[in-house]
């Protein structure tokens, strides 16, 4: 497995500021996620962080909204932009480590919980 | 896209009993099906994954089945400790490592 932290593990912000998130790894992994957990709710994928390039997202979701980094093998960092109310939730990133043809377990990160008043 | 459905929301079983928790999906092409535990306030935890050439998985008290026919999939817990009680996530994998989730269930193991 691979030991994954966050920064920061939570966090109250005013609507219309912006947080950005960060997401550590101990090891070279292959894939990195970007996860939205609404409360009481089950996870929601919200983009692919690519190494280098320009993260994969999913519907309904928006790189100006969630602008995503990915600089080297083992960090990313995740953008919560211009934040209303309905931004609060936990965000996790979650991490592949070998990748390849068959599927590869994924690791979740603690969570940052994001409250926005 | 893959759609996973869980069922049930909630199951509230005693101390001893067992618990069954049902998983389906939509997608014949997903291949590996995980499932996550989920501690109030903590992260998902990897219980048990099954992948698509076999049947039948088991870890000491808890055991996953596929049915890849009918594309159903489900989490067997036996001699259940008050220490089960958590939220369970189903998932189907697919194409690029992608992970599609259940909504979950949460189960209450009453002593």
């Amino acid at each position: 497995s691979a030991v994954i932290s966050q920064k920061p593990s939570r966090d109250i912000c005013q609507r219309g500021t912006s947080l950005t998130i960060q997401c550590q790894v101990d090891s070279q992994v292959t894939m990195m996620f970007w996860y939205r957990q609404q409360p009481g709710q089950s996870l929601t994928l919200i983009a692919t962080a690519n190494q280098g390039s320009e993260a994969t997202y999913e519907s309904g979701f928006v790189i100006d909204k969630f602008p995503i980094s990915r600089p080297n093998l083992t960090f990313s960092t995740l953008t919560v932009s211009n934040m209303s109310p309905e931004d609060s939730s936990i965000y996790l990133c979650s991490v592949v480590i070998f990748g390849g043809t068959e599927p590869d377990t994924q690791y979740f990160g603690p969570g940052t919980r994001l409250t926005v008043l | 896209g893959e759609n996973v459905e869980q069922h049930p929301s909630t199951l509230s079983v005693q101390e001893g009993d067992s618990a069954v928790i049902k998983c389906t999906y939509s997608d014949s092409a997903s291949n590996y099906f995980p499932w996550y535990k989920q501690e109030l306030g903590k992260r998902p935890q990897l219980i048990i994954d099954i992948r698509s050439n076999v049947g039948e998985k088991k870890d000491q008290r808890i055991a996953v089945t596929l049915n890849k026919t009918a594309k159903h999939f489900s989490l067997h817990i036996t001699e259940t400790q008050p220490e089960d009680s958590a939220v369970y996530f189903c998932a189907a994998h697919n194409a690029g490592n992608m992970l599609t989730f259940g909504g979950g269930t949460r189960l209450m193991v009453k002593p």
